[in-house]
């Protein structure tokens, strides 16, 4: 069964401490990892797509990787407007399904 | 307006009823999904629209659930006799063929 699953569920951090958030996925010919930002409230903000292993994508403060089991998102000197929930998410190759993990939330203190 | 939009933003019901959730896709985009959200979780996969036709409504739960798109372009999201644990943010999104989605700010359904 097609599955993506993300750790740590929260995490912590003080302003300008470094980190990563997991994303690991069990989906037969990934045909697109995609990481999305979620704040209260609101509905998933697209962030990045990554197609194949090895490829990496950045933007600002985040970098998102991809191997042929996991993808990171790598969180460099982050400030408390980066605290939301960070969503994972994979298309398989046969479908055009979608399937979202759980989510890390993402809280920085000044 | 330029973003997906999503009517109504609160829905209060009580057990039983019939709801509508509607969804009014950014133009141009073919794909519509459908996914429902509760706290703390991440969406779940309900149903997948590729122009008029459901491509994929393996996760709607139960025969309560239905969804068309009649035009290919604003879709629709019924419940029947609705139950508390229907209760949860229903959030809508659309895409280019394969591309990346783009969600609503989601319909927050209470079922009393």
């Amino acid at each position: 069964e097609d599955q993506v699953t993300q750790s740590p569920e929260a995490l912590r951090l003080q302003e300008g401490e470094s980190s990563s958030l997991n994303c690991s996925y069990t989906v037969s010919g990934l045909r697109g990892l995609f990481w999305y930002r979620q704040d209260p409230g609101k509905g998933p903000e697209f962030l990045f797509t990554l197609y194949s292993a090895g490829e990496e994508k950045e933007k600002e403060r985040l970098k998102a990787t991809l191997t042929k089991k996991e993808s990171f998102l790598h969180i460099t000197a982050p400030k408390p407007e980066d605290s939301a929930t960070y969503l994972c998410a994979a298309r398989e190759s046969s479908a055009s399904k979608i399937i979202f993990g759980s989510g890390t939330r993402l809280s920085i203190r000044p | 307006g330029a973003g997906v939009s999503q009517t109504p933003s609160n829905k209060v019901t009580e057990k039983g009823k019939y709801v509508e959730l509607r969804c009014d896709p950014i133009s141009g985009h073919t794909a519509l999904y459908w996914y429902r959200q509760s706290l703390g979780q991440g969406p779940e996969f309900l149903i997948y629209f590729q122009g008029t036709g459901a491509a994929d409504d393996s996760g709607l739960p139960n025969d309560r659930f239905f969804a068309v798109r009649p035009e290919g372009s604003v879709s629709t999201l019924k419940i029947q006799r609705t139950e508390r644990g229907d209760s949860a943010v229903y959030l809508c999104a659309s895409s280019f063929e394969t591309g990346e989605l783009f969600f609503g700010e989601g319909s927050r359904l209470t079922v009393l």
